[in-house]
């Protein structure tokens, strides 16, 4: 079974300061890695996604994330933090033929004027 | 593209109603998903379809719960009756025959459901 594991169930950050989410996974096949954004009262938005081609991949609105399969984490990145960026971020995962997604449980990022 | 349309956007209803959820996908995505969001589960997959096919309703909690999808643009969500521990927003998602898994899901807006 695949899962993800988001650590830190908050996290918050001055406005102008690097933002870094956490997402460890687990997978026995070489999985297919997301992040979504969800703003309050609307519905999940992709931010980017990792499918086996270059490892760090870049996103909407700033963000990229880097696959780094030996330390099986796919962790959230901007290099600096927006008021706009105040949102619930999840990581997911999948793999090949497999057309479900697994959540992790979500970090709310807050940024601190 | 208006997206994953869902409606309601909310519902309030009292404990033993039946209840109704709506979602139309993206023209041209086959598969559709129903996702569950609650503050002590999180995100629950409950069923999905592919073609208007049933796929997989492993996640569906109980029988009150059913979802039908009688053509490619219409799917519904029902619970009979309700009961409060229903209360959650509902996510309906879908995506192309390419592959959820390599192209990821697009999201509606949800629905707030309410059981009092």
């Amino acid at each position: 079974a695949q899962s993800v594991t988001q650590l830190g169930s908050h996290v918050s950050v001055s406005e102008g300061a690097l933002v870094l989410l956490r997402c460890n996974y687990s997978s026995s096949v070489p999985p297919y890695l997301f992040w979504y954004v969800q703003y309050p009262n609307q519905g999940l938005q992709l931010l980017l996604k990792y499918t086996s081609a270059a490892t760090l991949v870049k996103g909407i609105n700033g963000f990229e994330a880097e696959f780094k399969k030996s330390e099986t984490s796919f962790h959230l990145t901007k290099p600096s933090a927006h008021m706009s960026d105040a949102a619930e971020y999840f990581c997911a995962i999948s793999n090949f033929g497999n057309e479900k997604l697994t959540f992790g449980t979500g970090t709310r990022l807050t940024i601190i004027p | 593209d208006a997206g994953v349309i869902q409606s309601p956007r909310h519902e309030v209803t009292e404990m033993g109603q039946e209840v109704t959820l709506r979602c139309k996908p993206i023209s041209g995505h086959d598969y559709l998903f129903w996702y569950r969001q609650t503050m002590m589960r999180g995100l629950e997959l409950l069923i999905y379809f592919n073609n208007n096919v049933p796929i997989d309703d492993s996640g569906m909690p109980e029988d009150r719960f059913s979802a039908k999808m009688p053509n490619a643009s219409f799917s519904t969500l029902k619970i009979q009756p309700s009961e409060p521990r229903d209360s959650a927003v509902y996510f309906c998602a879908s995506s192309p025959l390419t592959g959820p898994a390599n192209y990821g899901y697009t999201f509606g807006s949800g629905t707030r459901l309410t059981v009092v």
